[in-house]
């Protein structure tokens, strides 16, 4: 079946510019999670969904970031005024709901957005 | 707060030989415990995962852990490794009462050698 999907798979923007990152869950995936790869470095947690209820938005580095999931299923992660420090790889995961035993502990992850902030 | 550290950022190992990396984890509440591997473009992939039961846990492409309570650690080995076992690989902790968000280790790079 279909994996997690993101798009663009590459982008480059302006310093200044705003972006928006889409990522498809896989299809009745209950949580979503963002999390950020800066280059050599292990990814980072930045937000969770649990259906369209963000429930952990603890990691976002600042308020220029925001992210969103409005009918549960597809989100998108925006990022206002990039600045370079902003360049990472933008990984998006989903999962089951942890109520359907160990397979909602499983996180599948999508091939991620490469972010390059000029 | 939780905390993940992989030991080793680069592994060297030669075609056919073991490897093992090694993972080590803080945290004040029962974890669960993974291990993803990263090809280069893409996205992680899960290699095994314990979260209880057996201390020995088998995972994908001959892959196995061992869960260590005491010495809070989680090192991932493989017998023989392959050309394709060069990768990136991470450790990784989670709890549920985090939402279970995942806390990541560094990373360690595997580099089969033939």
């Amino acid at each position: 079946g279909a994996g997690v999907s993101q798009s663009p798979r590459y982008k480059v923007a302006k310093r200044g510019q705003d972006v928006a990152l889409r990522c498809d869950p896989i299809s009745g995936h209950v949580s979503l999670f963002w999390y950020q790869q800066a280059l050599g470095q292990g990814p980072e947690f930045l937000t969770y969904f649990q259906n369209e209820a963000q429930l952990d938005k603890s990691g976002l580095p600042s308020d220029r970031f925001f992210a969103e999931r409005p009918e549960g299923s597809v989100s998108t992660l925006k990022i206002q005024r990039t600045q370079q420090e902003d360049s990472a790889v933008y990984l998006c995961a989903s999962s089951l709901s942890v109520t359907s035993g160990s397979m909602g502990y499983e996180q599948y992850f999508g091939p991620g957005t490469r972010l390059t902030v000029t | 707060a939780q905390s993940v550290t992989q030991l080793d950022s680069q592994v060297p190992v030669f075609e056919e030989a073991p490897v093992e990396l090694r993972c080590n984890y803080s945290s004040s509440v029962s974890v669960y415990l993974f291990w993803y591997v990263q090809y280069p473009n893409q996205g992680l992939q899960l290699l095994l995962k314990y979260l209880s039961g057996s201390t020995l846990v088998k995972g994908i492409n001959g892959f196995e852990a061992e869960f260590n309570k005491s010495q809070t650690s989680f090192h991932l080995r493989k017998p023989s490794v392959h050309i394709s076992d060069t990768a990136e690989y991470f450790c990784a902790v989670s709890d549920q009462a985090a939402g279970n968000k995942l806390t990541f280790g560094g990373g360690t790079r595997v580099l089969v050698k033939p």
